[in-house]
């Protein structure tokens, strides 16, 4: 069965940075595109950025352009999202999640989250 | 960007009732629409997708329907376990935004 798996959450400084993972299982993984979400603490959900599953397009949510770049490695099956200059607004937890196969994009798994919590 | 807005933001209902939440885009956004649920501390599930189209897994009481900018999540005979938040989601644009959620809970 489908599986996402994240990992590399945690606290940080305001300003360091962090790398998350996201293990994919269950499903030809270099056939999706990908995305971060991510959901505030009490609040809804923010689209964070995707990429193609050829890995050859990235998009991002303006918070986070110029700070954070989403990659995959298809040869391990494993999304990365390396976030930069962490402020306390970016405090969430992050999923990942898988693009439907479909016409138009919609998220038809996620993983069960990891929490990023930035403070001194 | 898109923004999407849901009506309620919470809304209270008995076992059994049939329940309509709406969503919302600040422009037209054709059939470029899903809906989420998610409960307590859970991941977000998808249950619609192209605004009308049921999640392969999903109770038959979930339907959406709608196009352009008005869209409608209706819930008939509305269950326990139904009690969870609700979030649209468009997908018309790449920056794919989310409506702020709807909060769904038993009388």
């Amino acid at each position: 069965q489908v599986q996402l798996v994240e990992s590399g959450g945690g606290v940080v400084q305001p300003g360091k940075s962090l790398r998350l993972s996201c293990a994919a299982s269950g499903f030809s993984f270099s056939n999706y595109g990908m995305h971060w979400v991510r959901q505030a603490p009490g609040k809804g959900l923010e689209w964070v950025a995707n990429i193609w599953s050829t890995g050859k397009n990235q998009y991002y949510a303006d918070s986070v352009k110029g700070r954070f770049s989403i990659s995959r490695d298809n040869s391990r099956s494993t999304l990365f999202l390396q976030m930069n200059t962490l402020s306390a607004e970016d405090t969430a937890i992050y999923y990942c999640a898988r693009e439907s196969s479909g016409t138009t994009v919609s998220f038809d798994f996620w993983g069960i989250g990891t929490q990023v919590t930035v403070s001194s | 960007d898109i923004q999407m807005t849901q009506s309620p933001s919470s809304l209270s209902a008995s076992v059994g009732d049939r329940v309509t939440i709406t969503c919302r885009a600040s422009q037209s956004i054709g059939y470029y629409l899903n809906w989420y649920q998610q409960k307590a501390g859970k991941a977000p599930k998808l249950l619609i997708y192209d605004a009308s189209n049921l999640q392969s897994g999903v109770p038959s009481r979930f339907s959406g329907s709608g196009s352009g900018t008005d869209f409608t999540l209706t819930v008939t005979s509305l269950q326990p376990e139904d009690v969870a938040t609700y979030f649209c989601q468009q997908s018309y644009s790449v920056v794919y935004t989310f409506g702020q959620g709807t909060k769904l809970e038993i009388k």
